[in-house]
């Protein structure tokens, strides 16, 4: 079953612009992570904050947690049209098992 | 070095007919995870090795789903008497180890099952 949630479930955006994407989770997390899927096919991991951290960077990436809600945010910046892509949190427990949200599509348009 | 692969990448089969997926995971992996995703859906948890053992099979969805992992390398998953509701693509992923969740997975591209 699906854990998380992720909000928009669409996201369309011109080139340049940034986009925000939120996640929110039910249970106690070890870490979150991020992933990024191309054409419904293979994930790429993005980013992973820990339970005990509230924000994190990689590149154009920016993410933040907040155990307290129980949420996440991704926020790309300066989005290319090579960001078009879906965007998946997922709750990691102790072994390692991804629990993912049903993801955000974002289009960015040229 | 070469990263997790995965065959066949489609796969088309007639309702009731029994099939193998089989993951090629990082060399050096000792946790490989296999999930399941429907369109328009996140991928969902099947069954995670740890070596030759599976840790957790909680997410097989019914005993007609098995997986192996005989050498702690290679897997494969078995669907027997495939239903046309087992349809989707199954993602493999595998990571160094999973120590508390740190450790990243990596994906491979999939095999897309279709069952008519």
């Amino acid at each position: 079953s699906q854990q998380g949630e992720e909000d928009p479930q669409a996201l369309s955006i011109q080139e340049g612009e940034n986009a925000t994407m939120n996640c929110s989770y039910k249970t106690s997390i070890n870490n979150l992570q991020w992933y990024r899927q191309n054409s419904g096919r293979g994930l790429v991991h993005l980013i992973l904050i820990r339970s005990n951290e509230r924000e994190k960077h990689s590149g154009r990436l920016r993410v933040t947690l907040d155990t307290s809600k129980k949420s996440s945010s991704l926020l790309i910046t300066a989005s290319r049209a090579a960001d078009t892509a879906s965007y998946f949190c997922a709750e990691t427990d102790s072994w390692g098992k991804l629990q993912f949200g049903a993801g955000t599509q974002v289009v960015v348009t040229p | 070095g070469a990263g997790v692969s995965q065959t066949p990448s489609n796969k088309v089969t007639e309702k009731g007919k029994y099939v193998e997926l089989r993951c090629d995971p990082i060399s050096g992996h000792t946790a490989l995870y296999w999930y399941r995703q429907s369109l328009g859906q996140g991928p969902e948890f099947l069954i995670y090795f740890q070596g030759t053992g599976a840790a957790d099979d909680s997410g097989l969805p019914n005993d007609r789903f098995f997986a192996v992992r005989p050498e702690g390398s290679v897997s494969t998953l078995k669907i027997q008497r495939t239903e046309r509701g087992d349809s989707a693509v199954y993602l493999c992923a595998s990571s160094l180890y999973p120590s508390e969740g740190y450790n990243e997975q990596f994906f491979g591209p999939g095999t897309r099952l279709t069952v008519l």
